[in-house]
């Protein structure tokens, strides 16, 4: 089925760590994003991608990195990471240039645990 | 700059009962949106959406809200709640990229809707 994949489900982390959150889409979507959740928090988001090559910061960027290579993938990478970065990861897509007329669709979502 | 409020953290309404859930936004333009559900251990799922047209707009599982631009708000109703509804609801805004506005979703903080029996 057509969506947003996001790999792995769950994780466990020692302090320090670093790891990649995988995001693919067969969508064809131009824009991606990167969401936590938190309790009380909604959704903060950390980083965005309008298109290959473009990626910018969200309101929560500090410890993480990102790259688009391709329209499909869009990893985010945790640099070291902290037991403040525990949380729940959603990946989401929709079109961009097409039209804002979309909502996003999201992956099931990453829960990560830092120790 | 957009913004979404959903003023109440929990909603808690009888079986069979009809249920609202507030959301009031901000966004220069005409604003894009949308409701999402959330179950438990799950992502996302969209709901309903409102672009343009018929202020009451009807979505998945029964939910329909109501868009009132003089109030600028957009809430969520259902006519007779069921407990399987019980969930954690998000209220979304996107505007149209200039005017202060990215052409980002914006996400209010999430209402949790409890359904008792």
């Amino acid at each position: 089925n057509a969506g947003v994949t996001q790999t792995p489900k769950f994780q466990v982390l020692k302090t320090g760590q670093s790891m990649t959150l995988q995001c693919a889409q067969d969508m064809n979507h131009e824009y991606m994003s990167w969401y936590r959740q938190d309790p009380g928090m909604g959704l903060r988001l950390i980083h965005y991608s309008v298109g290959a090559g473009i990626t910018d910061q969200g309101e929560v960027p500090n410890g993480y990195n990102v790259s688009r290579s391709t329209t499909e993938d869009f990893p985010l990478r945790l640099l070291s990471a902290a037991p403040s970065q525990t949380s729940v990861y959603f990946c989401a897509s929709s079109y961009w240039y097409r039209g804002l007329g979309d909502g996003y669709t999201f992956g099931s979502g990453t829960r990560l645990t830092v120790v | 700059a957009q913004s979404v409020a959903q003023p109440e953290d929990q909603v808690n309404v009888a079986e069979g009962n009809p249920l609202t859930v507030k959301c009031t936004y901000s966004v220069s333009g005409n604003p894009y949106l949308f409701w999402y559900v959330q179950y438990p251990n799950r992502g996302l799922q969209f709901l309903l959406k409102y672009i343009t047209g018929d202020n009451l707009v009807k979505g998945s599982y029964g939910f329909e809200a109501e868009f009132n631009k003089s109030q600028t708000s957009f809430h969520l109703k259902k006519p007779s709640a069921l407990v399987s509804d019980s969930a954690l609801y998000f209220c979304a805004v996107r505007g149209a990229v200039g005017s202060g506005n990215t052409g980002k979703l914006i996400f209010g903080q999430g209402t949790t809707l409890q359904v008792k029996p």
